[in-house]
């Protein structure tokens, strides 16, 4: 078992451009989470989906952020136009149940 | 609302020293509870967690949790501290059966030698 696989590790845009986070729940887990990490904010919810669907979106801010899981083994997190208050860690986390199992997190940098 | 308040942002321990990390609760009937510890640049991973029965539960490293219902307190313990369980330790909480999980605002633990 691999755990949640978070693609990439790093990543740094330029202002304005979009940025694509990729996570791959563990295999046989109905539920995927994605999560905003900062000093100032802390782990913030951003949104989850289970059997693929999306369930609760309450923490995505309004523009720019959407994210979609397509099929069981994948879900995206998009920026567009992204903004240097968007650096973070973006943590995606998957369940069968009420435990989630995290993976290491994808560092977003935007210049 | 539902909310998970860990009262202390940093607490310092020297090695050896017993540890106990405060987690009061706020939720109608009895949520599930977990703890979850962050270490530098890495996921959470999940300590423990309780569901029901015993209200003390038993974690991995030697680590355990008191639930308290009178209380609304789901308190970590360990009875001596080593230098690698240096992290920040964050405590959750999720309505029984649910799968969306509330997180505290998380304590940074430094063990000093």
């Amino acid at each position: 078992n691999a755990g949640v696989i978070q693609t990439p590790r790093h990543k740094v845009t330029g202002k304005g451009q979009e940025a694509t986070l990729w996570c791959e729940p563990i295999s046989g887990h109905s539920a995927v989470f994605w999560y905003r990490q900062t000093i100032v904010q802390g782990l913030e919810f951003l949104t989850y989906f289970r059997n693929q669907a999306p369930i609760d979106d309450s923490g995505m801010p309004k523009e720019r952020f959407s994210a979609q899981m397509p099929n069981q083994s994948h879900s995206t997190l998009k920026i567009q136009s992204t903004q240097p208050q968007d650096s973070a860690v973006y943590l995606c986390a998957s369940s069968s149940g009420p435990e989630q199992y995290f993976g290491p997190g994808t560092r977003l940098t935007v210049l | 609302a539902q909310s998970v308040t860990q009262p202390d942002a940093r607490v310092t321990v020297s090695e050896g020293a017993s540890l106990q990390l405060r987690c009061k609760y706020s939720y109608s009937g009895t949520p599930y509870l977990f703890w979850y510890v962050q270490y530098q640049r890495q996921g959470l991973q999940l300590l423990l967690k309780y569901y029901s029965g015993d209200p003390v539960v038993q974690g991995v490293n030697g680590f355990e949790a008191e639930f308290s219902k009178s209380d609304s307190s789901f308190h970590l313990r360990k009875a001596s501290v080593h230098w690698s369980d240096s992290a920040v330790y964050f405590c959750a909480a999720s309505r029984t059966g649910g799968y969306k999980v509330v997180f505290g605002s998380g304590t940074r633990l430094l063990v000093s030698p």
